[in-house]
């Protein structure tokens, strides 16, 4: 079955520091990648749809400039935390999805937790 | 409006035995998709089950049965025959408009299911 990809599982990293969480569908391409934010024991929001080759769209009160999605390829999406504060801690995972297959789910990532101290 | 309820923050059930985990939605577009994961405590989404707004038959995976009672805008899961791994937060989905991998998932509020040995 579908395979997505992403790295890395855990990140603990200080203040300031900018992380970048990549997102890799391993065997088929992705024209659609979605990104998810889930607090703990909360369901995963919606951060931003990114569509291979154009400028990802944001959901409502997600920081542009602060979460920056690119996706460069059919099989990569990277989401990069710049400036991380310990607010930006968080479980972040990926989903990938094709258009044209109806009946296929989105293929999830297995996710990453990022601890800001 | 919330597009994806579902009711049951918590429950308990006896391994071997059935359980029954509520989804209601709200949608105007008469094409959609509805989904079920499992979420275990690592993480990871891992998709369960899905039916088509136009299928026929209730769907059906191994021991997950969806039972859609669409006039009532219901998809309710089905675990028959509880196994203690079954114990996860489980989220019902939509996919709205034209039915494809492409579309955006809205997720409800979860269910965490616990079995008791």
């Amino acid at each position: 079955g579908a395979v997505v990809s992403q790295h890395p599982s855990w990140v603990i990293c200080k203040s300031g520091t900018s992380v970048k969480i990549e997102c890799r569908s391993l065997d088929f391409q992705a024209t659609t990648m979605f990104w998810y934010r889930q607090f703990p024991k909360q369901s995963l929001m919606l951060m931003a749809t990114s569509n291979e080759g154009s400028k990802a769209t944001y959901e409502q009160g997600v920081e542009k400039d602060k979460f920056l999605i690119n996706h460069a390829s059919l099989t990569l999406s990277t989401l990069t935390v710049t400036s991380a504060h310990p607010e930006d801690s968080s479980f972040y995972i990926c989903s990938a999805g094709t258009t044209g297959y109806s009946n296929q789910p989105q293929h999830f990532g297995d996710g990453t937790r990022l601890s800001i101290l | 409006a919330q597009k994806i309820t579902q009711t049951q923050p918590g429950m308990f059930v006896q391994e071997k035995e059935a359980v029954t985990l509520d989804c209601t939605y709200d949608t105007s577009d008469p094409s959609y998709g509805l989904f079920w994961y499992k979420q275990p405590s690592s993480g990871e989404m891992i998709f369960l089950i899905y039916q088509g707004s136009y299928d026929q038959q209730n769907a059906t995976e191994g021991r997950y049965s969806l039972n859609f009672q669409k006039a009532r805008k219901s998809a309710n899961l089905v675990i028959s025959a509880s196994q203690l791994g079954d114990s996860a937060m489980y989220f019902c989905a939509m996919r709205e408009g034209m039915d494809n991998a492409g579309n955006m998932l809205t997720f409800g509020g979860g269910t965490r299911l616990m079995v008791k040995p």
